[in-house]
């Protein structure tokens, strides 16, 4: 069973512009929410995480909207570069529950120069 | 200071064969997870360790997968009679879990197993 749904599985965008990167999940137990960002070769590496007593969190250019009635949560990537070119996962987890990570399908990100 | 450790980072086998995998946690995390990342797909929860505690072998997708770890420190991921499905890239993850809010978990570059 899927407990999280990601959405779209591409994008492409041009230098400069807003990146957008939906997720929506089922179990209501959840509540902690990480985006992670894949090179190629590469591990995923932790880029923003939200807890959901909070319904927006900004780090530099990555802001993370979350929607507990709805249950989703999107990112945003502002003023789009060419080295944001990636692969992104957003996930889901219960701390009481070891924190074991469910994670969306990923969305590959081109951002043309 | 050193982040996580994988090895081998490709194995190349034959269907059957078993393979070990191995993962050396960031030192001083407690927590330790096993993850499965086919191509294409996110990644998938296999197992978690925390500390002494028994671990969670909820994700592991047949009795031909086992994973050890002694205390907080090296595990190895185990996989008897591999089948062609095995193959894809297997990551471990660490974190510390000694304070509330430490949910972080840093991923290492995964092994590649292909299976034959």
């Amino acid at each position: 069973q899927q407990q999280v749904k990601q959405s779209p599985q591409s994008l492409i965008v041009q230098k400069g512009g807003i990146s957008i990167i939906n997720c929506a999940y089922e179990n209501t137990a959840f509540d902690y929410f990480p985006w992670y960002q894949q090179f190629p070769g590469k591990g995923p590496a932790l880029l923003i995480a939200i807890r959901p007593d909070v319904s927006e969190k900004k780090e530099g250019r990555f802001t993370i909207s979350f929607n507990k009635s709805a249950k989703q949560f999107s990112l945003h990537i502002m003023d789009s570069q060419p080295g944001d070119s990636a692969t992104y996962f957003c996930a889901a987890s219960i701390r009481t529950s070891g924190s074991r990570l469910t994670f969306g399908e990923g969305t590959q990100l081109t951002v043309n120069p | 200071g050193a982040g996580v450790s994988q090895s081998p980072s490709n194995k190349v086998t034959e269907k059957g064969k078993d393979v070990e995998l191995r993962c050396d946690p960031i030192s001083g995390h407690t927590a330790l997870y096993w993850y499965r990342q086919r191509l294409g797909q996110g990644l998938e929860f296999l197992i978690y360790f925390q500390g002494n505690s028994a671990p969670d072998k909820s994700g592991l997708p047949s009795d031909r997968f086992s994973a050890e770890r002694t205390g907080e420190s090296v595990s190895t991921l185990t996989i008897q009679r591999t089948q062609q499905e095995d193959s894809a890239v297997y990551l471990c993850a660490s974190s510390s879990r000694r304070l509330a809010g430490q949910e972080t978990q840093y991923f290492g570059p995964g092994t590649r197993l292909l299976v034959l």
